[in-house]
């Protein structure tokens, strides 16, 4: 079983639409947690760190369910240019490392 | 935009040459990262330093050799690499705090002949 584990898409939604992407971890140790964007042939970018307490950013709000070892993100009136992968990733702050799940495409289209 | 910079953005190498990818980061980071990805794939962890110290060391090929000058800098030496070794090389830098938000350079697409 993957560390990280998402549902790879694509989804392919209409401008305007709700969109909602989970992602599981297997360690319970794992200690932060988060959403990076990557457009095709660029650097995954940070988009949100994750909190028990759930945060939102925008059009953007992250949940983190610690007893189920979830995360969710949800993208609500979703623009072209979301369109990219996005990568649920998980940290261990003792080993300094990230574990990268295997990402979701997601395609908005006009 | 970013404050992590890499180069080269592109290099073309044979199997015989010897090259060198660099990064520098302009944020005070104490924790600098080199991953390599290939297609359609998530990155995959190569080699951190923490604090100008090799930490970890993903069991990579000895045909990548990692080098930190200083805290702003890292390098990536590379010698009598495969085809299968051509990927966009990323490095990455965070601040050790207790989130370790990591910020990604650009990368450089490595091809090997």
């Amino acid at each position: 079983r993957k560390e990280v584990e998402q549902d790879p898409g694509p989804f392919n939604v209409p401008e305007g639409a709700t969109v909602a992407f989970n992602c599981t971890y297997s360690n319970s140790a794992s200690q932060s947690f988060f959403w990076y964007r990557q457009d095709c042939r660029k650097e995954p970018k940070l988009l949100m760190s994750v909190y028990s307490s759930g945060n939102e950013d925008g059009r953007f709000t992250a949940q983190l369910n610690r007893a189920s070892q979830y995360i969710s993100l949800l993208i609500r009136d979703s623009k072209l240019s979301d369109s990219a992968t996005y990568l649920c990733v998980v940290g261990y702050s003792s080993a300094s490392k990230i574990i990268f799940g295997s990402g979701t495409r997601l395609s908005i289209r006009p | 935009d970013t404050e992590v910079t890499q180069t080269p953005k592109h290099l073309v190498m044979g199997m015989t040459n010897k090259k060198s990818l660099k990064c520098e980061q302009h944020m005070g980071h104490r924790a600098m990262y080199w991953y390599k990805q290939k297609a359609k794939k998530p990155p995959e962890l190569m080699f951190v330093y923490s604090y100008e110290k090799l930490s970890i060391n993903e069991s990579v090929p000895s045909r990548f050799s990692p080098e930190c000058p200083n805290s702003s800098l890292l390098n990536l030496h590379l010698h009598a690499l495969q085809p299968e070794d051509s990927a966009l090389y990323l490095c990455a830098s965070s601040d050790l705090r207790e989130n370790n938000e990591q910020f990604f350079g650009p990368g450089t697409r490595l091809t090997v002949l």
